[in-house]
Formats: structure tokens, sequence, C-alpha cells
């Protein structure tokens, strides 16, 4: 079965420095990956997936991922934080056909901004 | 313009009742989910329905039963409500013919069971 795990529970950061959430995947076949965000009492927000292609995918609010094979990785990074990047992130996976229905979730990391 | 809406946001009840969950798309998806998000904020998919169709149903007890009446809404009923199912309930949609298209969330219903 696919799945994801994110290995931090939390990550802090000041504002203004690197942020970066780890995800690592676990799949066979082609990996279809995304980040989603979570912000206080909203549903998910899409941020960014990696189908095929280039390694390092952008995304929504400058947020980006690198993708690698070699590590069976797909972080999220944003060179400089904001404040309102604090929230809680997904990293998940879409099952291979024909349960490609199916998107896992990672159990989140929460992030938080320091000021 | 609201892409997926859930009605209602919150609901407070008491064990033993029946409660429903509404969930509409306006996105033009041809398939629709609910995922539960515990308190630990983990997420777990329900259900799934692609063209008014059950194609994923997890190990979910059968007190939980959805019903899509068409492509644009699936609902969610549950009887018997418990203690346990206290969680955020969240609908999502997305397109299967393009495989590379997210999921869509509403912004869920926060569940209470006393």
């Amino acid at each position: 079965a696919q799945s994801v795990a994110q290995p931090e529970d939390q990550v802090n950061v000041a504002e203004g420095n690197p942020l970066t959430v780890k995800c690592t995947y676990s799949v066979s076949g082609n990996p279809y990956l995304f980040w989603y965000v979570q912000y206080p009492n909203r549903g998910l927000q899409f941020l960014l997936k990696y189908i095929t292609g280039d390694n390092l995918v952008k995304g929504s609010y400058g947020f980006e991922a690198e993708f690698n094979k070699s590590q069976t990785s797909f972080h999220l990074k944003k060179p400089s934080a904001l404040v309102s990047d604090s929230a809680l992130y997904f990293c998940a996976v879409r099952d291979p056909p024909p349960n490609d229905y199916k998107l896992s979730f990672g159990a989140g990391t929460t992030v938080t901004v320091r000021a | 313009d609201t892409a997926v809406s859930q009605t209602p946001k919150y609901l407070v009840t008491q064990m033993g009742n029946d409660k429903s969950i509404k969930c509409e798309q306006n996105l033009g998806h041809d398939t629709m989910y609910w995922y539960k998000q515990d308190s630990k904020k983990f997420l777990k998919i329900m259900f799934s329905y692609n063209n008014k169709e059950l194609i994923i149903n997890e190990t979910v007890p059968n007190r939980f039963s959805p019903k899509s009446p068409d492509k644009a809404h699936l609902n969610l009923h549950i009887n018997s409500l418990e203690l346990g199912d206290s969680a955020v309930y969240f609908c999502a949609s997305s397109q299967r013919t393009d495989y590379n298209s997210p999921l869509h969330f509403g912004n869920g219903t926060r569940l209470t069971v006393t």
C-alpha cells in the first residue's frame, strides 16, 4: 500500500528564515505526491503536486517541493517563512489504479513561524 | 463562490441520536469523498463515490451511510451516534478523468457527541 510519513510533529522557525517540512514516501510504481495546508478551522488547501517531470515543483504562496527518488523524499520548502505560514501541513500520496481515487495522508506537521 | 460546501459547520448532539451532514460541490467533478479528521488531526478516508457509484468503503461502522443523489451531492448519515464519532468530517471532490487533479475540500463539519 502507498504511504507517506512526516517525521516531525512540529517545526518552529523565525520569520524570514527558510522553512522545510519533511515527507518520505513508500510506493509501488511511480509516486503521485501532494502537499496540502490546513489553516485553523478550515479545510485543506492544495499547495503543489509531483506527478512527473522536474524534481523541483513550485506551488502556491511561494512554496516549492523537491522530489528525491533515491531518498524517497518529497520535502516542502519555502525560502523565507512568514508568520502567516503558521498552519498544519500534510503530505499525501495517491494510490495507483484501480484505487487511484484514494489519497492517503501523512500525520501532519504543525508549523509555527514566530515574529 | 464556494466550491465545496458542507452543512452544518458545527453539530452538537447526544449519544444515540441520528444525524446527517450534507455536501455539495459546484466544480463539475465526478468524484466525491468523505474524510474523517480525529482529535490528533489524522485524516482518514471513509468513502468515495464516482458518478454516484460507491467506489471506496473503508473500514467504517455500518452506522455510517453515505448517499449520493447526483454527482454534485454526497451526504453522510450517521445512526446511533457514539462518543467516538466526535471528529471533524471533511467532504472533498475531484475529477476522476484528470488523474493529476488535486482534491478540493470543504471547510469541514465539527461533530461533537455528548
